[in-house]
Order: C-alpha cells, then sequence, then structure tokens
C-alpha cells in the first residue's frame, strides 16, 4: 500500500511562498496522480491542483491558478506544492492525496498525514 | 462552478441508520466518492463510485446516488462514527469538488 509523507508545519509571512513535499513510499510512484487539498481552521476540504506523476501534466483549480506550481522528482517518490502570494487566508492544513488519475471513476484513497501552514506576519 | 451541498450537522442514536445527503445539479451523472474525517485526523476513503466500499471499510457503511441527490447511509451506528463526513465529486471547473462536510453526531 502507498504511504504518504509530508514536511513538518510552516510558519510564513504574508506575501511569501511556502513549499511543502508528499513524499510516496510503497508504490509505483509513476502509476498513480497526486493532488493537494487544505483545510482551514474549523472548514471543509478544498482541492487546489494536482499532478500527473507518469508524464507531469499539472491541473490546478482556477481559484489558484496564478500563484501555485506543482512539481515533481521521481527520483525520490517526491510531489512539491508551491503556494505563493501568501495570506492569512491560506492558513490551513495542506493534504496530499493520491488517486489513480484525474477523471470521474477516480477516488483519494491515500491521503498523507498533512501540513500546517500559518500565515503570521 | 459546481457546488455539492450537504447539511451541517446530522444526529443519530447509537444502533439506529443515519443518512447524510449530498445534493448537486444532475449529481446522479456523476461518480460521488464520501470520506470520514475524525478530529485531527486525515480523510479516510469510506465510498467510492457511488456505492463501492474500498477493503476494511465495515459494511454498515453503504452509498447511492441517483437525480440531484448522493446519500450516505449509516446502518447500525456507532458511537466510533462520529466524525465529520465530505462528499466529492468530478467537474471541470474546479476539477476536483467537495462538499461542505457534515458532522455526525452519535447520542
Amino acid at each position: 500500500q502507498v504511504r504518504l509523507v509530508q514536511s513538518g508545519a510552516e510558519v510564513m509571512k504574508p506575501e511569501s511562498s511556502v513549499k511543502v513535499s508528499c513524499k510516496a513510499s510503497g508504490g509505483v510512484f509513476s502509476s498513480f496522480s497526486i493532488s493537494w487539498v487544505r483545510q482551514a481552521p474549523g472548514q471543509g476540504l478544498e482541492w487546489l491542483g494536482g499532478i500527473i506523476t507518469m508524464v507531469g501534466t499539472t491541473k490546478y483549480a482556477q481559484k489558484f491558478q496564478d500563484r501555485i506550481t506543482i512539481t515533481k522528482d521521481a527520483p525520490t517518490s517526491t510531489v512539491y506544492l508551491e503556494l505563493g502570494s501568501l495570506t492569512s487566508d491560506d492558513t490551513a492544513v495542506y493534504y496530499c492525496a493520491k488517486s489513480g488519475g484525474f477523471s470521474n471513476s477516480f477516488k483519494f484513497d491515500q491521503w498523507g498525514q498533512g501540513t500546517l501552514v500559518t500565515v503570521s506576519s | 462552478s459546481y457546488e455539492l451541498t450537504q447539511p451541517p450537522s446530522v444526529s443519530v442514536s447509537p444502533g439506529q441508520t443515519a443518512s447524510i445527503t449530498c445534493s448537486g445539479d444532475k449529481l446522479g451523472e456523476k461518480y460521488v466518492c464520501w470520506y470520514q474525517q475524525k478530529p485531527g485526523q486525515s480523510p479516510v476513503l469510506l465510498i467510492y463510485q457511488d456505492n463501492k466500499r474500498p477493503s476494511g471499510i465495515p459494511e454498515r457503511f453503504s452509498g447511492s446516488n441517483s437525480g440531484n441527490t448522493a446519500t450516505l447511509t449509516i446502518s447500525g451506528t456507532q458511537v466510533m462514527d462520529e466524525a465529520d463526513y465530505y462528499c466529492q465529486t468530478w467537474d471541470i471547473s474546479p476539477l476536483v469538488v467537495f462538499g461542505g462536510g457534515t458532522k455526525l453526531t452519535v447520542l
């Protein structure tokens, strides 16, 4: 079974950028896709975007289009989320989640432990 | 953009059946997944493709989807089922849509 392990908590200044990692183990890295989902304190789940690890194709939610970058490093089986122009509204737990792809029949069947990103001056 | 609507809260007595709904335009034409999230934990997949259970998920969890509404049903609800539940589907923009979540209270 694939296991996703994320990097540790971050405290960031407004207007800065944060980079969070998600390392996969126990599976074939190129056989699945990784999404990033965040959860603000006391709020629900929100999808930011994802990457098809086999080809590196990225899909972003329009809301974050101008300040999000998702990349992969195949040799280390790691996916990265970089989010820029941070504001206090970006304070949230960020999860990576694995799926087989990005279409109707797929599911998020494995999640990372979450990374708390706090944006504060 | 596509939206999914869930009731903020549902209450149920132990041993009874809980139903959590998720509404969206022509939702029955899409596949729906359901996730359970307990405080301080990551979400866990409960149901996928409307009514399929991953291995390890108890049979008391079931799902259905028709028309504009998907439903998660928990039969013989246990105290350990107290959690937040989220529905999720796929659309064009955004690609992945989550419902707002439903807090299930078992009392």
